[in-house]
């Protein structure tokens, strides 16, 4: 299986920063790599997929870039509805494999 | 409106059964892969199941043997048959449709499934 690591485990931040949360695979994954955001008691809600394809009703300061192995989600301008956790998830090859996640908090 | 709604679970006894149900609509269950995601309380996310739009399935090795997954086309609706369940299958669990290129969206709002004496 692939194993996808996200960096950091958590970070603090305030509003209106510029937040940016790494994800590497084990392997190759050329752009199969999927972003979401779950607030607590809520289910995981899809932003990017494809590495950098914005999901329709994502606000557009959330971005993905990255290929191959290394990865990037940043959100510009962090908001107050952003303090979420945020996962990876790789769909290169099955099974599909998540991050541990990134939480960002406010600080 | 496309949506999931799941629905069947609870607190079970270890070696207990459970079936998990997820109503769909604004889209035909068959004509795509489901899959069936959960996460343990504090913890990431693990998909344990997976119906493709065939006929074929999969199992995370964990619920290999214990969990069936199967979809009831005239009702729109996926189901998890989950025996012989143990403490650490203790989780919330999604079910979610999964697009070609293996994204997960729409999600349900989840079931806790709790296995404790």
């Amino acid at each position: 299986d692939i194993q996808m690591t996200q960096s950091p485990p958590s970070l603090s931040a305030s509003v209106g920063d510029r937040v940016t949360i790494t994800c590497r695979a084990s392997q190759s994954i050329s752009r199969y790599l999927n972003w979401y955001q779950q607030k607590i008691g809520k289910a995981p809600k899809v932003l990017i997929y494809g590495a950098s394809s914005l999901q329709g009703g994502v606000p557009s300061r959330f971005s993905g870039s990255g290929s191959g192995t290394d990865f990037t989600l940043t959100i510009s301008g962090l908001q107050p509805e952003d303090f979420a956790t945020y996962y990876c998830q790789q769909s290169f090859s099955t099974p599909w494999t998540f991050g541990q996640g990134t939480k960002v908090e406010i600080e | 409106e496309v949506q999931l709604v799941e629905s069947g679970g609870g607190l079970v006894q270890p070696g207990g059964s459970l079936r998990l149900s997820c109503a769909a609509s604004g889209f035909i269950v068959s004509g795509t892969y489901m899959s069936w995601v959960r996460q343990a309380p504090g913890k990431g996310l693990e998909v344990v199941s997976v119906f493709y739009a065939g006929t074929s399935t999969w199992y995370a090795d964990s619920v290999k043997g214990r969990f069936t997954i199967s979809r009831h086309n005239s009702k729109n609706t996926l189901y998890l048959q989950m025996n012989s369940l143990r403490p650490d299958d203790s989780a919330v669990y999604y079910c979610t449709r999964d697009h070609s290129d293996g994204w997960f969206d729409p999600w349900g709002q989840g079931t806790l499934v709790t296995v404790s004496s």
